[in-house]
């Protein structure tokens, strides 16, 4: 079975700060792996994704991420935090074995300061 | 349509009544996925759709939730007796992938389902 874990349900950066969130998965095959975003009465919209290739990936708005198969994780950076990333950022994990099941984390809320 | 269609977008009702959920996926899209996300929680999956079958249920919590697509493009989910604990954003998606290729999932905006 597939899981998800983010860490931080909440992370406040300051406005050019770098922005960290953290994800860490749990799959018995090689999985693909995603970040979406959430802006307020929004639908969620996909930033990045990992299929097969680069382990680092980059997506919209300055967004990238790591793919590191020894740590099973896949945080996701951003070098300097505007006021429009404030959201909430789901990291997605999918069986590429079978099914397209997609299984998210419960998702970390980030908050950029002035 | 441009984008995958959720109607109605809110829904309020009273414990113990049916309602039905519908999906327009975007055109061409044969997978179609539904999802729920109480508040606080990441998306949870429910079932998705290849075509017009089923691939996957696994996620429906129990016999009162089911979801057709009788012609491989809208999609209804079915929710009998409804409980306080239904209460939930109800996501649909749509993608045109195709086995061992990872193409985006589009989201609709959802529905608020509110059970009083």
């Amino acid at each position: 079975a597939q899981s998800v874990t983010q860490l931080g349900s909440h992370v406040s950066v300051s406005e050019g700060a770098l922005v960290l969130l953290r994800c860490n998965y749990s799959s018995s095959v090689p999985p693909y792996l995603f970040w979406y975003v959430q802006y307020p009465n929004q639908g969620l919209q996909l930033l990045l994704k990992y299929t097969t290739g680069a382990t680092l990936v980059k997506g919209i708005n300055g967004f990238e991420a790591e793919f590191k198969k020894s740590e099973t994780s896949f945080h996701l950076t951003k070098p300097s935090a505007h006021m429009s990333d404030a959201a909430e950022y789901f990291c997605a994990v999918s069986d590429r074995s079978g099914g397209f099941k997609t299984i998210f984390g419960a998702g970390t809320r980030l908050f950029v300061k002035a | 349509g441009a984008g995958v269609s959720q109607t109605p977008s809110n829904k309020v009702t009273e414990k113990g009544k049916y309602v039905e959920l519908r999906c327009d996926p975007i055109s061409g899209h044969t997978a179609l996925y539904w999802y729920r996300q109480s508040l606080g929680q990441g998306p949870e999956f429910l079932i998705y759709f290849q075509g017009t079958g089923a691939a996957d249920d696994s996620g429906l919590p129990n016999d009162r939730f089911f979801a057709v697509r009788p012609e491989g493009s809208v999609s209804t989910l079915k929710i009998q007796r409804t409980e306080r604990g239904d209460s939930a954003v109800y996501l649909c998606a749509s993608s045109n992938h195709h086995r061992d290729s990872a193409t985006e999932a589009f989201f609709g905006q959802g529905t608020r389902l509110t059970v009083v």
